[in-house]
């Protein structure tokens, strides 16, 4: 398994500011995902953050609003940017060790934003 | 993705045994089944996956028709901590993330 570590779990944010949510690994992984959750809705994935390359986004999801670094095989940085009130969700940071088909994904406790 | 139906809700009695159902009738040959559960605030929590033959761990077991296009987690004793919404997922092929349905909010009754 993998431990990871969401900083901060818990902020309330001003409208128009930005956040950087940084995902800590115990340990190396191949993958790193960033996904979000809407209140009352399901999980959707944000972007793949890849090491020393840009990140690869899902439709719907663009750098300039959710900029990701991944230094390292073992931390990833979302920053939500120029929040609004719709940005106000649970983000969470997943990670597979090794790649390829029945890897096990893990996930971590997420980091509620309240935009206001 | 293939695509899968859940139950939206269910009821359990705590110490029973609890069944989720999950029905992916488009499922391709080598696309694993994969479930989480998510209690609320904490993130999504690994249960188990499989591609063909039935699968045990200490949280539950997996069992997978023959046809593969439907499965059921089996939750041995369900007990109040087992309260969650549990996703069935169908990983396709090449993928190295998960796609999310709204999967099935799971109550254990005492």
């Amino acid at each position: 398994s993998a431990v990871i570590s969401q900083k901060p779990s818990r902020d309330i944010c001003q409208r128009g500011t930005s956040l950087t949510i940084q995902c800590q690994v115990d340990s190396q992984v191949t993958m790193m995902f960033w996904y979000r959750q809407q209140p009352g809705q399901s999980l959707t994935l944000i972007a793949t953050a890849n090491q020393g390359s840009e990140a690869t986004y899902e439709s719907g999801f663009v750098i300039d609003k959710f900029p990701i670094s991944r230094p390292n095989l073992t931390f990833s940085t979302l920053t939500v940017s120029n929040m609004s009130p719709e940005d106000s969700s649970i983000y969470l940071c997943s990670v597979a060790k090794t790649v390829g088909p029945g890897n096990t994904i893990y996930f971590g406790e997420g980091s509620w934003l309240t935009v206001v | 993705d293939a695509k899968t139906t859940q139950p939206p809700s269910m009821d359990c009695a705590e110490g029973r045994a609890a069944n989720l159902p999950c029905n992916h009738s488009t499922i391709s040959g080598n696309e694993y089944v994969y479930w989480y559960r998510q209690i609320h605030s904490q993130g999504p929590q690994y249960i188990i996956h499989g591609l063909k033959n039935n699968e045990t761990n200490e949280m539950a077991s997996l069992i997978i028709t023959e046809d593969r296009k439907s499965s059921t987690l089996i939750l041995p004793h369900a007990t109040l901590r087992d309260t969650a919404v549990y996703y069935c997922i169908v990983r396709r092929t090449g993928a190295n993330n998960l796609f999310f349905g709204t999967g099935t909010r799971l109550t254990v009754i005492p």
